[in-house]
């Protein structure tokens, strides 16, 4: 079936580089997304990958997917507080466009000043 | 361009009592979706509309919720009776038509249920 697993939880010191990684079984995805999510907001799209890149990098964020282990991270560079947020992977559940987002649980990210 | 709305953002209600939650999306997307964010949990899908003829609603508890998009614009969703357990934030998004299509959520109705 479609599963998304990320791990829970990540620390980090303010400059430094974080990297949030994230596992996906839907081979068939077309596309993967990273979604950060404030309290008390709704989720934000931040940057998405097309099923045949490898890398994409937009500003301080660089998503790195590897397709045959369905594995997918996000890179954020000199990290900041502003960033301290939970940090949600999705993929496209099926190959219709249109097709709902199939999330992991979520990366909570903690940025220590 | 204005954003997803919805109301309401808070809602307290006791088991077995009723509750709707209303979401605007953007204007012209005619894909929406509900999903329900269980605390420390990702949000998972409840119902999808394609203007307002439903696409997708295997994952939705049909003995308690319904939903309803009638003009293919505005949607409700409603829970009756309501348990502990679908305390939740329910999120509304809508589908943009560009490539890639990307869902903008609104800031979702936290529902608890005492």
């Amino acid at each position: 079936g479609e599963d998304v697993e990320q791990s829970l939880f990540l620390s980090v010191r303010e400059g430094d580089s974080s990297v949030i990684n994230c596992t996906y079984t839907d081979s068939s995805s077309t596309y993967l997304y990273w979604y950060k999510q404030e309290p008390g907001a709704g989720l934000q799209l931040l940057t998405y990958i097309f099923s045949n890149m490898d890398m994409k990098q937009d500003q301080r964020l660089t998503v790195l997917l590897n397709k045959k282990d369905k594995h997918l991270s996000l890179r954020i560079a000199d990290t900041q507080t502003g960033d301290s947020a939970i940090y949600f992977c999705a993929e496209k559940g099926g190959s219709s466009n249109t097709g709902k987002l199939i999330f992991g649980q979520g990366t909570t990210l903690q940025v220590k000043p | 361009e204005a954003g997803v709305a919805q109301s309401p953002r808070y809602k307290i209600i006791e088991k077995r009592q009723s509750v709707a939650f209303w979401c605007n999306p953007i204007s012209g997307h005619a894909t929406l979706y509900w999903y329900q964010q269980i605390l420390g949990q990702g949000p998972k899908l409840l119902i999808q509309f394609q203007n307002n003829g439903v696409v997708d609603d295997s994952q939705l508890p049909k003995d308690r919720f319904s939903a309803e998009r009638l003009k293919g614009v505005d949607s409700t969703l409603k829970i009756q009776p309501a348990k502990l357990e679908d305390s939740a934030v329910y999120l509304c998004a809508s589908l943009t038509s560009g490539r890639p299509n990307e869902q903008f959520f609104g800031p979702g109705t936290r529902l608890t249920v005492l």
